[in-house]
């Protein structure tokens, strides 16, 4: 089963408009993870955000973390051409191993 | 791709034969995973490696194995192909704690006919 899980699970917008995306788990995290993919290559990081932040920022890119909610949103501000792309969240739970569990990813289109 | 190479990028092999995919990393990171990548599944863990000769099972390991006889080299094997395990496979390094950010490889695509 999954443990984090991305909504929407596709997104079509405007260049220069914000993006948003969400992520929500089932069980206690050590930590939250984004990763980008683009179309036939390998993910990249973007940001890593610990259990005990709230809020955390990367050049366009904001991260928030709500852990009563057990929710993660992204935020991409301004979006360019470039970011069309996939994005995934990946957890790492508290019990049991410390691996990445990845959600299944949203398909952000950013149309010129 | 953060000093990470995967070979081969493509194959197309047919089911019974064995296949072998190898991961390369000049990063001297001590932590390296092998996910495979299906629509509708994400990415899923099939083993990863903690150290020299040191590895664990993942999420979907069945039909897997893997070595690691030197830091830099992780090798993924299909003893016996099977058609469900046609997907993209990628290569993760780290450098520490299995919990750190994690750099991909470009991947593999694999078809098992």
């Amino acid at each position: 089963s999954q443990q984090g899980e991305e909504d929407p699970q596709a997104l079509s917008i405007q260049e220069g408009e914000n993006a948003t995306m969400n992520c929500s788990y089932k069980t206690s995290i050590n930590n939250l993870q984004w990763y980008r993919q683009n179309s036939g290559r390998g993910l990249v990081h973007l940001i890593l955000i610990r259990s005990n932040e709230r809020e955390k920022h990367s050049g366009r890119l904001r991260v928030t973390l709500d852990t009563s909610k057990k929710s993660s949103s992204l935020l991409i501000t301004a979006s360019r051409a470039a970011d069309t792309a996939s994005y995934f969240c990946a957890t790492v739970l508290i019990q049991g191993a410390q691996k990445l569990v990845f959600g299944q990813g949203t398909r952000l289109t950013i149309n010129p | 791709d953060a000093g990470i190479t995967q070979s081969p990028r493509h194959k197309v092999t047919e089911t019974g034969t064995p296949v072998t995919l190898r991961c390369h990393q000049t990063e001297n990171h001590r932590y390296m995973y092998w996910y495979r990548q299906d629509p509708g599944h994400g990415l899923r863990l099939i083993h990863y490696s903690y150290g020299v000769k040191d590895t664990d099972k993942g999420e979907v390991s069945d039909g897997y194995s893997v070595s690691r006889s030197k830091t830099e080299d992780f090798l993924l094997t299909l003893e016996s192909a099977t058609s469900s395990q046609t997907s993209v496979y990628f290569c993760a390094i780290s450098q520490e704690a299995s919990t750190d950010t994690q750099y991909f490889g470009p991947g593999t695509r694999l078809t098992v006919l």
